[in-house]
């Protein structure tokens, strides 16, 4: 079946540009997470969606940082102002409710000029 | 969550097994032992998870010591697409859900024909 999808996959931006990022969960899923893979680093995590209500968004480095997931479905997470320390790996993930595992997708890779 | 320490790299030929360390002394007794894994360029894959049982499961086995300070990830017959980063990760279990992972720099398992 279809697994979590991301687009762009890959996002050039100039320093100071607003991007979007969209991730696709597994349909049915209700926890969606959002985490920063820097480079040779383990991913990090940024901010957790249950349906629609975002649960947690301890991660995100800065107010420059917004997710949501209005319909408990889709979810965009919004960069504004790019810096080139925002140059990492966005990676998605989704789970069903009381699963352990967490299925991730292929991560947007945004380098910032 | 509880920290985790691996080892940076391991080596493995292939056929063989390959056995994965991770120490976690510092865990609590609600917290599970995950593996994920990441292959080059790819999103992480969960692998599999127990609580102080050791779990068994197509991809491998996970052996946890009886104080839970340490575990051990088996991978009993090495393939080259085994060749990956391995993430042991320690997280508690929130409202009957498990939560965000927390990744440290997980081990790079080469396997060598």
């Amino acid at each position: 079946g279809a697994g979590v999808s991301q687009s762009p996959r890959y996002k050039v931006a100039k320093r100071g540009q607003d991007v979007a990022l969209r991730c696709d969960p597994i349909s049915g899923h209700v926890s969606l997470f959002w985490y920063q893979q820097a480079l040779g680093q383990g991913p990090e995590f940024l901010t957790y969606f249950q349906n629609e209500a975002q649960l947690d968004k301890s991660g995100l480095p800065s107010d420059r940082f917004f997710a949501e997931r209005p319909e408990g479905s889709v979810s965009t997470l919004k960069i504004q102002r790019t810096q080139q320390e925002d140059s990492a790996v966005y990676l998605c993930a989704s789970k069903q409710g009381y699963s352990y595992e967490q299925y991730f997708g292929p991560g947007t890779r945004l380098t910032v000029t | 969550d509880a920290k985790t320490t691996q080892p940076p790299s391991m080596d493995c030929a292939e056929g063989r097994a390959a056995n994965l360390p991770c120490n976690h002394s510092t865990i609590s007794g609600n917290e599970y032992v995950y593996w994920y894994r990441q292959i080059h360029s790819q999103g992480p894959q969960y692998i599999i998870h127990g609580l102080k049982n050791n779990e068994t499961n197509e991809m491998a086995s996970l052996i946890i010591t009886e104080d839970r300070k340490s575990s051990t990830l088996i991978l009993p017959h090495a393939t080259l697409r085994d060749t990956a980063v391995y993430y042991c990760i320690v997280s508690g279990v929130s409202g009957g859900s498990n939560y965000k992972l927390t990744f440290g720099k997980g081990t790079l398992l080469t396997v060598n024909p």
